[in-house]
Formats: structure tokens, sequence, C-alpha cells
């Protein structure tokens, strides 16, 4: 059980290229979401979906671009890379209810430079 | 949507009981409070959840007074690996799913 895999884990772009991180999870939830992590701050929510074929934005969703074809897909888009988007990226995956209600699973992150 | 409200920082002793504080004045009636732990370099991870009243789990204790308006988060004799930021967010109950935003969390340090 892989549990919540994201890739890359490092990736640098220069200002401009367009790239996806890659979020799959094998837990079946139907809950994904993406989040970054600048230095020192918490988590903001960017991007969710709570379930294949819907997606909503979260708090900073600007120059990123989601889709859910599958439960277990969920990737992330950059359309345009900024040095402000420079920051650690954190996928997560949760179901309402169980044992641990709507607890979330995490990814190990990816780390995105942008020149 | 629940926004919480924590301290940004606190300072500890190893050996010592910590408490963590936050504020949610907006949770939703079938919202559970969640706790997670963060080390640097690594996703957040669940610590303990409860929906009022008190409980306990082999890492934590978690207080929930009546009103459900805060919860206090406690780790009972602290040590450096305790060391980390803490979150507390609210979690959808079954039946309901939402996006789930986390605060600025509380970096605890403990020192020796």
């Amino acid at each position: 059980n892989a549990g919540v895999t994201q890739t890359p884990k490092f990736q640098v772009l220069k200002t401009g290229q367009s790239m996806t991180l890659q979020c799959a999870q094998d837990m079946n939830h139907e809950y994904m979401s993406w989040y970054r992590q600048d230095p020192g701050m918490g988590l903001r929510l960017i991007h969710y979906s709570v379930g294949a074929g819907i997606t909503d934005q979260g708090e900073v969703p600007n120059g990123y671009n989601v889709s859910r074809s599958t439960t277990e897909d969920f990737p992330l888009r950059l359309l345009s890379a900024a040095p402000s988007q420079t920051s650690v990226y954190f996928c997560a995956s949760s179901s309402p209810g169980g044992p641990r209600t709507g607890e979330l699973f995490f990814g190990e992150g990816s780390r995105l430079t942008v020149l | 949507l629940a926004k919480t409200t924590q301290p940004i920082s606190m300072d500890s002793y190893e050996g010592q009981e910590v408490n963590i504080t936050c504020s949610h004045n907006n949770i939703a009636t079938n919202d559970y409070i969640t706790w997670y732990q963060q080390f640097p370099s690594q996703g957040p991870r669940f610590i303990i959840q409860g929906y009022k009243t008190k409980v306990t789990n082999e890492v934590a204790s978690l207080f929930i007074p009546a009103d459900r308006k805060s919860s206090t988060l406690s780790l009972p004799r602290v040590s450096l690996s305790d060391t980390a930021v803490y979150y507390c967010l609210g979690s959808p109950g079954s039946g309901s799913a939402r996006q789930l935003t986390f605060g600025s969390g509380t970096q605890l340090t403990v020192l020796p």
C-alpha cells in the first residue's frame, strides 16, 4: 500500500516553462488536494477535488491548473512558471468518515525551484 | 469555511507538558477537530482527533469544551523529537467534503 505518491521530488525550471507535478493515491479516496508551503509558513491550499471530474479552487489557485479524470490521480500543472512559484508542493488525500474522520494523508512533497 | 487561530510559536523544555490551544469559532456542527504534526521536509501527519470532551491516545490528549469553539492539544513530557509545527483544522464528518484549509500552525521548540 503506497499511500500518496508524488513525482518528481525535485525540479528546477526556468521562468516561463511549464510542467506537471504528478500525484497518485491507492486508497480510493474521494478527496484530493494540492498545497504549497513556503519557508516558515503554513500550508496554503491551491486546488482540491471532491471526486473524479470535480475540481475547485483553494486559497492560491492563480498560475495552476488541475484535472481529475480518475479517482487515483490529481496532477497539478504550472502553466508558465514564475519565481514566486518556488515552493514545496504537497499532495494530500482523504475520505470523509472512516476510523479517523477525514484524515489527510500527505505525499512526501515536491520541491520546485523556478529560476 | 472554518478558520483556525493558533499561537505562532512556543518554547518548552524536555520533560514538561505542553498545551497548544486552537480557536475555531466557525467550526461546522459535523466537523471533527484534527491535529497534525509536521517535521521539516515532510508532509504533516495525523496526531489526534476528537469531536467533544477529551480524547487520549499514545502520544497526546485533546481537550474540547462543550461549545467547541476551541481545542487544546496536550503533549505530556515532551522530548527534543517533539520539535515540530502543529496544526489544527476541522475535518468533515461522513457524508460531506469540502476544502480543508490549514492555518499557520504553531512552531513548538523543545529545548534541552
